[in-house]
């Protein structure tokens, strides 16, 4: 079965900073989706940057990039030029290639952006 | 993006009775929606797969008969939590794949149940 773990329970940075959250996983898969998710105090989950396993390429989406290492199986986020938007929760999680799967969640990194 | 929708957003209820939670997808058809549970200040778990047209798939340790799931239509998804407990007591999210995006999952707003 899949693991997916982070283990800083919580980060602080200074506002307009940068700010890297790390995560790892294990599978036995060749095929999977690797992703960071927030979820702020309203608890609405928000998709921030996906992962095609398959591609070597780090993804990035204007501030927000990933460093996927596949050997290592780690997937870091890193967060450029923090705004005090970006305080929440991430979670990273994985999901199957192969199919409609469910994903996979870590136990999530409270990110706390000092002003 | 997609729209998804979760009825009631806060329930209370109490021990003993069963409560029906809404999950619906608003602007396009779903055969397949994921329900998920999170306590407070954990993570999300997924609890079950609802499939339109046939029966959920749980996960390990979700009981089936406590958690009932009907895929009552290609947008609508219900969970129902029979015999209610306070430890039954959680945050309970859905997520709808959309197959044209590779399947990435929107999420539904989620519904706060409180048994006393």
């Amino acid at each position: 079965a899949q693991t997916v773990t982070q283990s800083q329970p919580e980060m602080s940075v200074q506002e307009a900073e940068t700010v890297t959250l790390s995560c790892t996983y294990d599978t036995s898969e060749s095929d999977y989706y690797l992703f960071w998710y927030k979820q702020p105090p309203s608890r609405q989950m928000i998709l921030v940057i996906r992962q095609e396993a398959y591609k070597q390429q780090n993804a990035t989406e204007n501030r927000f990039s990933v460093n996927f290492q596949k050997a290592a199986k780690s997937f870091s986020l890193k967060i450029s030029d923090s705004q005090l938007g970006d305080a929440a929760m991430y979670f990273c999680a994985y999901r199957w290639g192969g199919g409609a799967d469910g994903l996979t969640f870590g136990k999530g990194t409270h990110l706390i952006i000092q002003p | 993006g997609a729209v998804v929708s979760q009825h009631p957003s806060w329930v209370i209820c109490k021990s003993g009775t069963s409560v029906k939670i809404e999950c619906r997808s608003l602007d396009f058809q779903a055969t397949t929606m994921f329900w998920y549970r999170q306590f407070p200040k954990q993570s999300l778990m997924l609890m079950a797969t609802s499939n339109e047209g046939s029966k959920a798939t749980y996960e390990q340790g979700v009981e089936k008969d406590k958690f009932l799931i009907n895929h009552a239509s290609l947008t609508l998804s219900t969970l129902t939590v029979t015999s209610a407990h306070p430890e039954d007591s959680s945050f309970y999210i859905c997520s709808v794949p959309l197959r044209d995006r590779g399947n990435e999952q929107y999420f539904g707003p989620g519904t706060r149940l409180t048994v006393t």
